[in-house]
């Protein structure tokens, strides 16, 4: 059974800091991986999907990498802001499926 | 860019009614939609698979009576929660994957607060 986690759980950092959030997974066996944002009590953001034969994504300030073979993920937050603040998700998604199983998350606060 | 609606965005309802929750793919058919609940500052557990036509299809430990699933066209799925108690109050979210397009971006809807008193 696939089981996601994200570490840290909890994130606060100044501004201008550059970040690196942290998923791993124990079935290797993915079809894609996906990195999500929640704002408190709203729905999720698509940020970076990485499919199975590649090794990262960038968009913006945010820089996903993919490490199949030992199951992990990061994502990479350069000079963040207030307004980066949130939950942050990763997903894998299997092969024939369209489900997705969700890490545990990481809030991060982003401060003046 | 796709966009998938949930409605209502915050419903309270009494303990023992039933309250229904709608997922609709707004610019897109979705043969295949899912049903994610997810519980204060936790990560998101999927409930069921939504199929077009066909009976949902559930994940273990998930009451298929209790969370009644309807997806009875290709861009509309309903979750219906049964008898609601109070730890049934959760957030709960759809997401949809547009059938016609290759690849595999999924969107979610804004979710939808339950409330049971």
């Amino acid at each position: 059974k696939q089981e996601v986690t994200q570490i840290p759980a909890a994130l606060s950092v100044p501004e201008g800091e550059n970040l690196v959030l942290n998923c791993s997974f124990t079935d290797s066996a993915i079809y894609n991986l996906q990195w999500f944002r929640q704002d408190p009590g709203k729905g999720l953001t698509s940020l970076l999907l990485i499919q199975s034969s590649q090794r990262e994504q960038t968009s913006g300030r945010l820089n996903a990498s993919l490490d199949k073979s030992s199951g992990r993920s990061t994502l990479y937050i350069a000079a963040s802001q207030p307004g980066d603040s949130a939950t942050y998700l990763c997903a894998v998604g299997g092969y024939n499926t369209d489900k997705l199983i969700f890490g545990t998350g990481t809030r991060l606060q982003v401060f003046p | 860019g796709a966009v998938v609606s949930q409605h209502p965005s915050r419903v309270i309802c009494k303990s023992g009614t039933s309250v229904k929750i709608e997922c609709r793919s707004l610019d897109f058919q979705a043969t295949t939609m899912f049903w994610y609940r997810q519980f204060p500052k936790k990560s998101l557990m999927l409930m069921a698979t939504s199929n077009e036509g066909s009976k949902a299809t559930y994940e273990q430990g998930v009451e298929k009576d209790k969370f009644l699933i309807n997806h009875a066209s290709l861009t509309l799925s309903t979750l219906t929660v049964t008898s609601a108690h109070p730890e049934d109050s959760s957030f709960y979210i759809c997401s949809a994957r547009d059938s016609n397009r290759l690849g595999n971006t999924i969107y979610f809807g804004e979710g939808s607060w339950l409330t049971v008193v």
